[in-house]
């Protein structure tokens, strides 16, 4: 079975700033890992993904996520935070080969000051 | 549509009474998904459908809960008997194939509070 651990509830950072949310993960298998974000009142969005490619995956607006099995992490950062930023993000992993069963961390409400 | 969608977005229930939840997955998507997020939680799985077939109904928190898909687009999550604990938002996802990797895309959910 998989896992995830967001580590932090909320993270806050000043706008410029470097953003940095931490996921580790528990797999049996070697896992896909996905970052979402949710802004209020919406569903969930997909910023992006790592499916055995290469290790770092970079999303759009600077995002990006290395997964390393070493420390089983999957962190995102971006270089430098905007106002537009402020969400609650998750960290989610899947058994490749049975990716119906998602699992969800608990999230990371990022607060952006200006 | 361009999207997943779910009706209603918003419903209040009395404790007791029965609620239906609609899903509308964006067209040609044969996988769909419920996951049930509570509020400051991460969504929890609940079921996944491949057109009509349920194929996992693991995540189902008791068997007031019930899903269907009887012509594999448009699912309904039933919750019989609703009681507080129940009170959630519940999202609905689709997928083109159940292939691995492919992107789940999400509705805007649909918010449940029983009172």
């Amino acid at each position: 079975a998989q896992s995830v651990t967001q580590l932090g509830s909320h993270v806050s950072v000043s706008e410029g700033a470097l953003v940095l949310l931490r996921c580790n993960y528990s797999s049996s298998v070697p896992p896909y890992l996905f970052w979402y974000v949710q802004y209020p009142n919406q569903g969930l969005q997909l910023l992006l993904k790592y499916t055995s490619a290469a290790t770092l995956v970079k999303g759009i607006n600077g995002l990006e996520a290395e997964f390393q099995k070493s420390e089983t992490s999957f962190h995102l950062t971006k270089p430098s935070a905007h106002m537009s930023d402020a969400a609650e993000y998750f960290c989610a992993v899947s058994d490749p080969y049975n990716n119906n069963d998602m699992r969800f961390g608990a999230g990371t409400r990022l607060t952006v000051k200006p | 549509g361009a999207g997943v969608s779910q009706s209603p977005r918003y419903k209040v229930a009395k404790r007791g009474q029965d609620v239906a939840l609609r899903c509308d997955p964006i067209s040609g998507h044969v996988s769909l998904f419920w996951y049930q997020q509570a509020l400051g939680q991460g969504p929890e799985f609940l079921t996944y459908f491949q057109n009509e077939a349920q194929l996992d109904k693991s995540g189902l928190p008791s068997d007031r809960f019930f899903a269907e898909r009887p012509e594999g687009s448009v699912s309904t999550l039933k919750i019989q008997r609703t009681q507080q604990e129940d009170s959630a938002v519940y999202l609905c996802a689709s997928s083109l194939t159940q292939g691995v990797g492919n992107t789940i895309y999400f509705g805007e959910g649909s918010w449940l509070t029983v009172v």
